[in-house]
């Protein structure tokens, strides 16, 4: 089994749909990020929780959300979806301390908004 | 602030032949630096980084990059590639407290039989 799992892989909504994606992780770390992967533009940080009650705006949060609902579980939604949120999205794991900078890759998320 | 520029969006190589991806960063402290390698359809993986240490790093499958301060750059490098080479490659800087990382474009790596 993977050690960073995320739900569901591809998903095609409409306009106005209200979006979760699901993470879920077992490598016992406490950090966990959400990205969004656009061609060219390489990886964006969106959200990430150093622990449960924890949570940070990244650089590019409008229109999404958070929620941490336990340690290994992390999902994020998209309240309305637009066209220009259709990217690839990828959660990551990292342990505090020593090795910060070493995250761990779930395989991604691809939604396509029409 | 810190930022990172990956050079080439593409690079193209016989199997068996070096390859080199190139990557310049900004960065207001002294930094750390990564290469992350995603194959088609997978998360992105660890290649390697530096941490302050040594400024030649081993990475994994035969991947090493060089650290040069007065250049800014980090570039990564591999004597003979392999068809397994092909894959997307991201140069990534981390802030000061390693609490978040800013990503490069990527470059696309194909390798020619």
């Amino acid at each position: 089994d993977a050690d960073v799992t995320q739900t569901p892989r591809n998903r095609i909504t409409k306009t106005g749909k209200r979006i979760m994606l699901e993470c879920s992780q077992t490598k016992g770390h406490d950090r966990m990020y959400w990205y969004r992967q656009d061609p060219g533009l390489g990886l964006r940080l969106i959200y990430y929780s150093f622990d449960v009650k924890d949570i940070n705006k990244g650089e590019i949060s409008d229109g999404y959300s958070v929620s941490r609902q336990a340690q290994a579980k992390f999902s994020l939604s998209l309240e309305s979806a637009i066209p220009n949120q259709t990217a690839l999205y990828f959660c990551a794991t990292g342990k505090a301390g020593g090795d910060t900078g070493e995250l761990f890759f779930g395989e991604g998320s691809r939604l396509t908004v029409l | 602030a810190q930022s990172v520029t990956q050079l080439d969006s593409h690079v193209s190589v016989s199997e068996g032949t070096p390859v080199l991806l190139r990557c310049n960063y900004s960065s207001s402290y002294s930094p750390s630096l990564f290469w992350y390698v995603q194959h088609p359809n997978k998360g992105l993986q660890l290649l390697l980084k530096y941490t302050s240490a040594a400024t030649l790093v081993k990475g994994i499958n035969g991947f090493e990059a060089e650290f040069k301060k007065s250049e800014t750059s980090f570039h990564l490098t591999k004597p003979s590639a392999h068809m397994s080479d092909a894959a997307e490659y991201f140069c990534v800087v981390s802030d000061w407290a390693g609490n978040k990382l800013t990503f490069g474009g990527g470059t696309r790596v194909l390798v020619k039989p």
